[in-house]
């Protein structure tokens, strides 16, 4: 098991443009999460999925984002429209049932120009 | 918006030495988490809380899940390099989002 995987690692992308990140989490884990961490800050919580289905998103998931796990395995995020506030590190992380103890990923992070 | 307050901020300690830094929340938590990052990469758990009043310790780590369910601590005992990165603590209430600190840098001098 290698753990929760992130790509890209790193995105440059121009205001306006659409990105899509990934997130390969651990095989076994039921539950994955996305957040949001800007320099400075802890992470912020964005969403989270239990097998396929999204079942908590944030205030700060506005409408240009979108997340999927359609096989409740892989997610992905969207965001459309890029700004140049949405630049952060996404992180991805995975669990297993109601173990808060979750595995974070090396996240993706975002710099929109 | 974030909901704990974390200090200190930053610490600059000699190596060998003892750190201990905390965690305060307006609102009561079920779970309390410490993680720490590297730069670069995203949080490691290093131990949690489950129970109010609960001391658990990890290595040379030690945490405390305060009585009042708004407040945990943790403390490093001899510090050493390594140790140096980001330390954030975090509350899980009944939902199963984690609600994060805003971290405490940590700097361990030779």
């Amino acid at each position: 098991d290698t753990g929760v995987s992130q790509n890209p690692r790193h995105k440059i992308t121009k205001r306006g443009q659409n990105v899509t990140f990934r997130c390969d989490p651990i095989s076994e884990h039921n539950r994955l999460y996305w957040y949001r961490q800007t320099l400075g800050q802890g992470p912020e919580f964005l969403t989270y999925f239990q097998n396929e289905a999204q079942l908590e998103k944030s205030r700060l998931l506005s409408d240009r984002f979108s997340a999927e796990r359609p096989k409740g395995s892989f997610s992905t995020l969207e965001i459309q429209r890029t700004e140049q506030g949405d630049s952060a590190m996404y992180l991805c992380a995975s669990s297993y049932g109601l173990a808060y103890g979750y595995t974070f990923g090396s996240g993706t992070r975002l710099t929109v120009v | 918006g974030q909901q704990l307050n974390q200090s200190p901020q930053s610490m600059f300690i000699q190596e060998g030495e003892d750190v201990s830094m905390n965690c305060t929340s307006s609102s009561i938590f079920n779970t309390w988490l410490w993680y720490k990052q590297d730069p670069g990469e995203g949080p490691v758990l290093l131990i949690a809380l489950y129970k109010a009043g609960e001391l658990t310790s990890n290595g040379r780590l030690t945490a405390q899940f305060g009585i009042t369910r708004k407040d945990s601590f943790l403390n490093i005992s001899a510090s050493i390099p390594s140790d140096v990165g980001i330390y954030f603590c975090a509350g899980a209430g009944s939902a199963r989002q984690l609600t994060f600190g805003s971290g405490t840098q940590l700097t361990v001098l030779p």
